[in-house]
This record gives C-alpha cells, sequence and structure tokens, in this order.
C-alpha cells in the first residue's frame, strides 16, 4: 500500500502477557518512529530508527519494552510482562530522510488494552 | 531538549467561523522545521501544514495558515472558515535539522469542537 500500515488495529491481552506490534512503513523511508498515546494525551517518543544507524532508543519506558526493525522495512515494537498502564495507542510513523522538511506520516495504530 | 507547548487544551468554534490554535516553543537553534498535525476521531495522524524557520513567509494552505514568529518562538494555526471535519485533536510539532537529527518534539495537542 501507498501508506504507513500498522497491525493489528486493536489488541486486548491479559495483564502478564507478551505483545508484539507491528509496523510497515512506507518503502523508502528510511526513518521510522514509535510513539505512545495514552487517553486524551498528546504523542510520547519511544523509539526512532534511521537506516543502519544505532537506534534512539531514549523514549522506551523501561525494560519491557524492545524494537527491532529488520532490514530497514519492517518494525516489530514488543512488549514483555504488559501491565495496566501500558494501555494505549501505539503509533508509528515514517519519514523520508535526509531532507528535515518532509513531514512523519503516520499509521492508523494499534490500539492496546490490557486488562 | 527542545520543547513544545500548546496552551489549550480544547477550543471551541462555530462553523463558518475562524479560530487561531497557539504554540510555542523553545529553541536555541536558527534553523528548524514547524507542521501541524490533525488527529481526527479515526487516529491517523493527517500533515496540515509546515513552516521552515528560515522562511519569513507564512505558510498557507487553502484554509489553513500559520502565524509565524520567530523571535517569539510562535506558531499559531487560523483556521477560516470552520467545518465540522476540522472537529479533531490538532498537534505542533518542532524538527531539528541538527540536534537529534530528525527527531520530531511534539505538543500536547488541542481538541478542536465545531458547532453546527
Amino acid at each position: 500500500g501507498a501508506g504507513v500500515s500498522q497491525s493489528p488495529s486493536n489488541k486486548v491481552t491479559e495483564k502478564g502477557k507478551d505483545v508484539e506490534l507491528r509496523c510497515d512503513p512506507i518503502s523508502g523511508h528510511t526513518a521510522l518512529y514509535w510513539y505512545r498515546q495514552s487517553l486524551g494525551q498528546g504523542l510520547e517518543f519511544l523509539i526512532y530508527f534511521q537506516g543502519n544507524s544505532a537506534p534512539d532508543k531514549s523514549g522506551l519506558p523501561s525494560d519491557r519494552f524492545s524494537a527491532e526493525r529488520t532490514g530497514g522495512s519492517v518494525s516489530t515494537l514488543t512488549i514483555q510482562r504488559t501491565q495496566q498502564e501500558d494501555s494505549a495507542v501505539y503509533l508509528c510513523a515514517s519519514s523520508l530522510v535526509p531532507d528535515s522538511y518532509q513531514p512523519q506520516h503516520f499509521g492508523d495504530g494499534t490500539r492496546l488494552s490490557i486488562l | 531538549a527542545q520543547t513544545v507547548t500548546q496552551s489549550q487544551p480544547e477550543m471551541s468554534v462555530q462553523e463558518a467561523e475562524t479560530v487561531t490554535l497557539s504554540c510555542t516553543y523553545d529553541t536555541s537553534e536558527s534553523d528548524y522545521y514547524l507542521f501541524w498535525y490533525k488527529q481526527p476521531p479515526s487516529r491517523q495522524m493527517i500533515l496540515v501544514i509546515r513552516q521552515e524557520a528560515y522562511k519569513q513567509q507564512n505558510a498557507t494552505e487553502n484554509r489553513f495558515s500559520v502565524n509565524f514568529q520567530k523571535a517569539a518562538k510562535s506558531f499559531s494555526l487560523k483556521i477560516s472558515d470552520s467545518q465540522l471535519g476540522d472537529a479533531a485533536m490538532y498537534f505542533c510539532a518542532y524538527r531539528s535539522p541538527t540536534y537529534n537529527f530528525n527527531k520530531f518534539y511534539f505538543g500536547s495537542g488541542t481538541k478542536l469542537n465545531v458547532k453546527p
């Protein structure tokens, strides 16, 4: 497709379970971002991938969160031993770089609900 | 790190009227990029308008325009002839071309209600 694709759209799981969220960026976009958006809140930066460089993990809230990007394309955000406070919408975005004027293109997000 | 502040958590406007959403930011850089994004209930963030800091002319996109005041570090969004479809969360974002290259900083958002 032409846009950023995220799956699943919605995920409901029990506390303590692991979850994997997937993001397929726009073809050719070298930068990929993950954000978390709690109900009614702004975007909280989680992690940023740029090409083959080491990712910027400065936004990950705990060591239960990890992400990888294989082959410079698809990315997976993994949350281990989920907690109720992990409930949020997880947004993925990609950007065409190195032109800094390029905006981010967002997916529709994954709504994660922890029971 | 750069910070972006949106001081209006929620605003309302009558259909066909004009509304201005405020955004201020903190930076020591002279060159940077500013963006306004719209997030309707469908969740997908959509780019509304963008501005390069070295350009003095305010960006416009149809009914959307910005008032960019570089010295004041202000970047407000004006929506003219408001329509029901404009109802959404609006986020202001800052992007640095050098510091934390390509990292975006978002404000906390303003919820815009449009009354028929």
